[in-house]
């Protein structure tokens, strides 16, 4: 299967900075990148979807200004957390698929804690 | 939007054992995949499956598009089988390509 990785592993920051998530695809182009979250003992749920070159489409209740995504390039799509506060902990996963219902490869996350 | 309910929630086992989990889903699908997700965090693709039966190894999966559900089997079981095991599924239409997951079942394999 297809490889996804994600960087970092895990980061803890201040309250009131900015982290950056970064989510490749290793051995495939992947046009369409998708960002999760989940919460401790909960299921995985979509925050955004993004396409190479266009600017990501974010699901209900997600605050685009919050969550920055950039997929530059078929390779690379990243999350910025900006202004971080401690209900932003959580673990973020990442996704890559060729566009449309084709099967999702998934990053090992991020887990993310905000002081 | 598309609902996806899994069962049972909880499952525990003796290793060895075989094991069927359920995933139901409310509206028809484009895709279908099983994961499972590892005490890392990390999920591992178990099976694409948007209809017909599958298998790898000691699982295998079948779909039946038309009845919207799936099952996902487990023979044999190993402590490496623990682990929240996910359905989820593209419904299409505006959420083309999306996957909603349902809620997970927790396997619990003891030796």
């Amino acid at each position: 299967g297809a490889v996804v990785s994600q960087h970092p592993s895990w980061v803890i920051c201040k309250s009131g900075t900015s982290v950056k998530i970064e989510c490749r695809s290793l051995d495939f182009q992947a046009t369409t990148m998708f960002w999760y979250r989940q919460f401790p003992k909960q299921s995985l749920m979509l925050m955004a979807t993004s396409n190479e070159g266009s600017k990501a489409t974010y699901e209900q209740g997600v605050e685009k200004d919050k969550f920055l995504i950039n997929h530059a390039s078929l390779t690379l799509s990243t999350l910025t957390v900006t202004s971080a506060h401690p209900e932003d902990s959580s673990f973020y996963i990442c996704s890559a698929s060729l566009t449309g219902p084709y099967e999702q490869y998934f990053g090992p996350g991020t887990r993310l804690t905000v002081t | 939007g598309i609902q996806v309910e899994q069962s049972p929630p909880d499952l525990i086992l003796q290793e060895g054992a075989n094991s069927t989990l359920r995933c139901n889903f409310s509206d028809s699908v484009n895709n279908l995949q099983w994961f499972h997700q590892n005490p890392w965090g990390q999920l591992i693709n178990l099976f694409y499956i948007p209809s017909g039966t599958k298998q790898n190894g000691r699982l295998s999966a079948t779909t039946v598009a038309t009845e919207r559900y799936s099952l996902l089997y487990i023979s044999s079981s190993q402590t490496t089988d623990s682990g929240v095991y996910f359905c989820a599924v593209d419904a299409g239409g505006t959420s083309y390509g999306k996957l909603t997951f349902g809620q997970g079942t927790i396997l619990t394999v003891h030796p």
